[in-house]
C-alpha cells in the first residue's frame, strides 16, 4: 500500500524556470512532511520540511505548499539552476521519538541550460 | 566531524553468500534505520531500531537481519535468503536533538554476481 504518491516521475526544466513536484498522502495521522534531495551515488539530504499547521514554507528558492483538506503538498523550486538537478523525494511521518518516514517514489529533475 | 559512516561503499557478493554492511554514527542518535533503494523506486524500510538491543522489522525485512549492540552501530546482514539483493542500501539515524529529521549516510552499493 503506497501511502505517499509522488508525481511526476521525471521533470525537465530550463534554467531559470520553476520546477514543481507534487505529492499526495492517505494517512491523516501524518503531521510532518519533509522533502529530501539526492544526488547520484549519495544519500538523501533534508531540503525543507513542513507541518500541517501552516500552508506554506519558504527557504530561499525552495517552497513547500501544503493543502491539508486535499491531503496534498508540493515542492516549488524557483529560478531552477543546473545544480538543482537531482532526485527529489517527498516523505511523511507522524510525530514521535523515532517516527518512520514513508517516502514517495522520487522525481528525477534535470535543469537544462 | 559528526555523521553517519557506511562501509563498504561497493560490495560484490556471490550468490549464496551472506554479507554484512556496516553503519556507524557519532551523532548520539537513538534511532537508526536501514533503507533499500532500487532504480526508479523510493526508499523502502528494511529494519529500524529505537534503542540498543531492540529492533523492529520494516516493510521488506525478509532475507535481512540486524543487530543493535551499541548505540552508535547498526549493521545489516544481507542473507542468502534475500532473492534480489542487488541494490543501494542506505543507513539513517534520528535523535531527540534532531526532531523528526532523519539523516542519511552515503550509502552502500551491493551487487550480486
Amino acid at each position: 500500500q503506497q501511502q505517499v504518491k509522488q508525481s511526476p516521475q521525471s521533470l525537465i526544466v530550463q534554467k531559470g524556470g520553476i520546477s514543481i513536484i507534487n505529492c499526495a498522502y492517505e494517512n491523516t495521522a501524518f503531521d510532518y512532511f519533509p522533502w529530501y534531495q539526492q544526488f547520484p551515488g549519495k544519500g538523501p539530504a533534508l531540503l525543507i520540511a513542513i507541518r500541517p499547521d501552516v500552508s506554506e514554507k519558504k527557504e530561499g528558492r525552495f517552497t513547500i505548499s501544503f493543502n491539508k483538506s486535499a491531503k496534498q503538498f508540493s515542492l516549488h523550486i524557483m529560478d531552477s539552476q543546473p545544480g538543482d538537478s537531482a532526485t527529489y523525494f517527498c516523505a511523511a511521518s507522524w510525530d514521535g521519538t523515532a517516527s518512520k518516514l514513508t517516502f514517495g517514489t522520487g522525481t528525477r529533475l534535470q535543469v537544462t541550460l | 566531524d559528526g555523521g553517519i559512516t557506511q562501509s563498504p561503499k561497493y560490495l560484490f557478493r556471490k550468490e549464496g553468500q551472506n554479507v554484512t554492511l556496516s553503519c556507524e554514527q557519532n551523532l548520539n542518535h537513538d534511532a537508526m534505520y536501514w533503507y533499500r533503494q532500487d532504480p526508479g523506486q523510493g526508499l523502502r524500510l528494511i529494519y529500524y531500531s529505537q534503542i540498543v538491543n531492540d529492533f523492529q522489522k520494516g516493510d521488506i525485512a525478509e532475507g535481512y537481519s540486524v543487530s543493535r549492540e551499541k548505540k552508535e552501530s547498526f549493521p545489516l546482514t544481507v542473507t542468502s535468503a534475500q532473492k534480489n539483493p542487488t541494490a543501494f542500501y542506505l543507513c539513517a539515524s534520528q535523535g531527540l536533538s534532531s526532531g523528526n529529521t532523519i539523516y542519511f549516510g552515503e550509502g552502500s552499493w551491493l551487487t550480486v554476481v
